[in-house]
């Protein structure tokens, strides 16, 4: 078990720009989370999937963010077109199960800021 | 949607003080966790709680669930105590409440 695991750690990027996050979640969890965290606030719920399907986004999540989960194991967030409210973490996080009765594992989180 | 508030919002503590942490839930949830959040952004599980007492070393949980609330409780804090304390209840996924940020001085 290496816990979740997220890439790029930190990602500076102008204005306009598009970004690609990617989270490997705990192996054979079946559930994986994205969540945005900014300073001073607790973190905030993007979408989340079921194996391969996205089962809920939050309204939070423009139609300039996309996430995928292709085969039900690593997922990526890409944002287009970046704006400087996009400056955020990025937080991945996996759990086992169907539903609220296992623990749920956060990665250490990807930094980002717009410039 | 369902509301999460903790208190205190900030702690300040001297070295081997106690303390109590509080989260309110404003409807029924299907479990409950304890994280701290290190400096460096890591959100580190603490207690993985919907109902009952734990404990672990120097903390302890009780979430009372009927009440709609639990408590975390630092006994003989340290320094490396230090961080933002974030209770999160699950629904269809965590939601988290407003933190207390805890500071202890040695």
């Amino acid at each position: 078990d290496t816990g979740v695991s997220q890439d790029p750690r930190h990602k500076i990027t102008k204005r306009g720009q598009n970004v690609t996050f990617r989270c490997d979640p705990i192996s054979e969890h079946n559930r994986l989370y994205w969540y945005r965290q900014t300073l001073g606030q607790g973190p905030e719920f993007l979408t989340y999937f079921q194996n391969e399907a996205q089962l809920e986004k939050s309204r939070l999540l423009s139609d300039r963010f996309s996430a995928e989960r292709p085969k039900g194991s690593f997922s990526t967030l890409e944002i287009q077109r970046t704006e400087q409210g996009d400056s955020a973490m990025y937080l991945c996080a996996s759990s086992a199960g169907m539903g609220g009765g296992n623990t749920i594992y956060f990665g250490e989180g990807s930094w980002l800021t717009v410039v | 949607g369902i509301q999460v508030e903790q208190s205190p919002p900030d702690l300040i503590l001297q070295e081997g003080a106690n303390s109590t942490l509080r989260c309110n839930f404003s409807d029924s949830v299907n479990n409950l966790q304890w994280f701290h959040q290190n400096p460096w952004g890591q959100l580190i599980n603490l207690f993985y709680i919907p109902s009952g007492t734990k404990q672990n070393g120097r903390l302890s949980a009780t979430t009372v669930a009927t009440e709609r609330y639990s408590l975390l409780y630092i006994s003989s804090s340290q320094t490396t105590d230090s961080g933002v304390y974030f209770c999160a209840v699950y629904t269809d996924k965590l939601i988290f409440g407003t933190g207390t940020r805890l500071q202890v001085f040695p």
